[in-house]
């Protein structure tokens, strides 16, 4: 079953709010991705976080990794009405070699200006 | 660098017929990756090529999948015959991985599949 399930489904705010997406996931991982879906076009990654991270900054964008909780968050500081997309966290599961990516089924962000 | 290719990026066929989507990946990424997003859900894995080779086809829903990476280069998803539950958006994805750190995938803009 695919794991790593975002909350909120959606998340309406704006412009100049903070934007928390939250992640949770349910077995080891070897890291978490973050992606963004701008509408119909593909997915852009965002950020990665090791699973001995805790926290990791790029730009307006922070992570958090929890892996005691299973869990992850994503903040967009200050956002812009060009943030609006959907977000999508994705676990990396490290076996025979390679990693897998398992995706949820995301965060849809709207940013009223 | 050109990113990840994906044609078509629309198609609407009917239902019993055949559609093959395309993906090209990175120039040199040897890890080709195809996913699948259905009535916006979660985007989920289909199977993952290493060059030619099916390193995990897990993700395949069933025998009308078929996926062929010939020579390890570009990747082909065909669909036969289609059903109305293929509907969705499949994403072509591509990577270099250097031993466990993946530095992310690279994503092509995806094809949306109709059946009707």
């Amino acid at each position: 079953s695919q794991q790593g399930e975002e909350d909120p489904q959606a998340l309406s705010i704006q412009e100049g709010e903070n934007a928390t997406m939250n992640c949770s996931y349910k077995t080891s991982i070897n890291n978490l991705q973050w992606y963004r879906q701008n509408s119909g076009r593909g997915l852009v990654h965002l950020i990665l976080i090791r699973s001995n991270e805790r926290e990791k900054h790029s730009g307006r964008l922070r992570v958090t990794l929890d892996t005691s909780k299973k869990s992850s968050s994503l903040l967009i500081t200050a956002s812009r009405a060009a943030d609006t997309a959907s977000y999508f966290c994705a676990t990396a599961h490290f076996s025979g070699g390679y990693n897998k990516l398992i995706f949820g089924a995301g965060t849809r962000l709207a940013v009223h200006p | 660098e050109a990113g990840v290719t994906q044609f078509p990026s629309h198609s609407v066929i009917e239902k019993g017929q055949t559609v093959t989507l395309r993906c090209d990946p990175i120039s040199g990424h040897d890890n080709l990756y195809w996913y699948r997003r259905v009535m916006g859900k979660e985007i989920k894995f289909l199977l993952h090529f290493v060059k030619e080779s099916k390193q995990d086809e897990s993700g395949m829903p069933n025998n009308r999948f078929l996926a062929e990476r010939t020579g390890g280069t570009y990747s082909t998803l065909k669909v036969q015959p289609a059903e109305l539950e293929d509907s969705g958006v499949y994403f072509c994805a591509s990577s270099q991985e250097v031993g466990a750190d993946d530095y992310g995938y690279t994503f092509g803009s995806g094809t949306r599949l109709t059946v009707v």
